[in-house]
């Protein structure tokens, strides 16, 4: 399983955009990164996933490095129910999920 | 469809005693997985099926820690003999193939406390 490095916990000002990065050095070839997060008191819930190409979707955008040792997953403009546990977990398709500690978002209103 | 749910949401046991959760994914979600979360932690997994077949199960599974998916619906996951140190959240989380995509869909948990 790949070792990921996230920041302990970031801060952000609601309606501002937010990038939370990730390392993962370790990465395998045919690992995709994978972006969980969990809101107090309730299960981890997908947020995005990618595996060489920056994506987008309804809730973020994830940019990968070239060489696929770091991302970061941007929130465009934070809300209150962005407050969470933000998970980076690359992992091959179908797998488990190997989560780390994570990143506690907090944002101010 | 409802999401996955699990049932109980609380338990509270005695030292010694055993316990039974039950997990229902979503209907055709053929992979179930058993995660456990401790306080400040990120969740852990314990063990994963496709359909009825149980393909991997983690090294913190201990003997006294069984799960079963007998008809490749539900699964039920009891721990005999309960400890205080299997206090935690247990989440279970069911995903099915779509398209190259296996997203995982978690439940809201079951919080069990060993007193």
């Amino acid at each position: 399983d790949a070792k990921t490095t996230q920041p302990n916990s970031m801060e952000s000002n609601e309606e501002e955009p937010v990038h939370l990065p990730c390392n993962h050095s370790t990465i395998s070839g045919t690992d995709y990164i994978h972006w969980y997060r969990q809101l107090p008191s309730q299960g981890p819930e997908y947020v995005i996933h990618g595996l060489t190409s920056n994506v987008n979707n309804r809730m973020a955008s994830l940019a990968i490095a070239e060489d696929r040792k770091s991302s970061t997953l941007i929130l465009h403009r934070a809300t209150l129910r962005d407050a969470a546990v933000y998970y980076c977990i690359p992992t091959t398709y179908g797998n488990k999920l190997v989560f780390g500690a994570g990143t506690i978002l907090r944002v101010k209103s | 469809d409802t999401g996955v749910s699990q049932d109980p949401r609380h338990k509270i046991t005695k030292r010694g005693q055993n316990v039974t959760f039950r997990c229902d994914p979503i209907s055709e979600h053929n992979r179930l997985y058993w995660y456990r979360q401790t306080l400040g932690q990120g969740p852990e997994f314990l063990t994963y099926f496709q359909n009825e077949a149980q393909l991997e199960k983690s090294r913190l599974l201990s003997d006294r820690f069984s799960a079963e998916r007998p008809k490749g619906s539900f699964s039920t996951l009891e721990i005999q003999r309960t400890e205080q140190g299997d206090s935690a959240m247990y989440l279970c989380a069911s995903s099915t193939r779509q398209g190259i995509n296996y997203e995982q869909y978690f439940g809201p948990g079951t919080r069990l406390t060993v007193t």
